[in-house]
């Protein structure tokens, strides 16, 4: 298994530009979350799908960021315009519904995607 | 309150010894609890998860949870310096709109030291 992949693996742009980081999950994986990471603000979760459909975007910064899962193989999560406080380390993970509850919880991350902002 | 708290640390341990990592949550209706290990610049990877009260072993790694407490803890006996790594706490609500979504603590750094 590949496990998650996602792209780029580094980003960097000037303020004001649009980024697209995408997201390839494991599969047969139906839940797939976009997650943050600063020193000062730890793992965030931004959003998560069940079944392409999202279901807490709760974690979305602002109207500046939006996630779209348009098959069950690949999600985008879109800044635009990009502002240099968005700079972070951009995480997708993905999991899977079971048989048994626990299973859905555990989370396979993909390497991240670092996104430097200018 | 956080939701999670962890102890940011460093925690430093010497090599051989038995680290202890702490976490607590704040919501009684959290039933599952996860222990990722993350080495700088890479993504977090899963340990061990815990869903009943008591301890959980699987190698050099424990896992205890007291759920009345509200306490998740992660013992490594005999520490190696690969052991050296941020450990990210994380708890989850199963049921209802929260199902499948984990909310992380701020991570304990560890060095263990030669």
């Amino acid at each position: 298994d590949a496990g998650v992949i996602q792209s780029p693996r580094h980003e960097v742009t000037e303020m004001g530009q649009e980024v697209t980081l995408r997201c390839k999950p494991i599969s047969g994986h139906d839940y797939l979350f976009w997650y943050r990471q600063t020193m000062m603000r730890g793992l965030e979760l931004l959003i998560y799908f069940n079944n392409n459909v999202p279901i807490d975007d709760s974690g979305m910064p602002e109207d500046r960021f939006s996630a779209k899962m348009p098959n069950a193989s690949f999600s985008t999560l879109k800044i635009q315009p990009s502002e240099p406080r968005d700079s972070a380390v951009y995480f997708c993970a993905s999991s899977m519904t079971s048989g048994g509850v626990p299973l859905a919880d555990t989370q396979y991350f993909g390497p991240g995607t670092r996104l430097t902002v200018l | 309150q956080k939701e999670v708290e962890q102890n940011s640390g460093p925690l430093s341990v010497p090599e051989g010894a038995i680290a202890s990592l702490n976490c607590t949550y704040s919501d009684r209706g959290s039933q599952s609890f996860f222990w990722y290990r993350q080495y700088s610049g890479k993504s977090p990877e899963l340990i061990m998860f815990i869903y009943s009260n008591g301890d959980k072993e699987d190698g050099r790694f424990t896992a205890q949870l007291n759920k009345a407490s509200q306490y998740v803890s992660l013992l490594i006996r005999d520490s190696q310096p690969s052991d050296s790594a941020t450990y990210l706490c994380a708890v989850n609500i199963v049921g209802g709109t929260s199902y499948g979504k984990l909310t992380f603590g701020q991570g304990t750094i560890l060095t263990v030291h030669p």
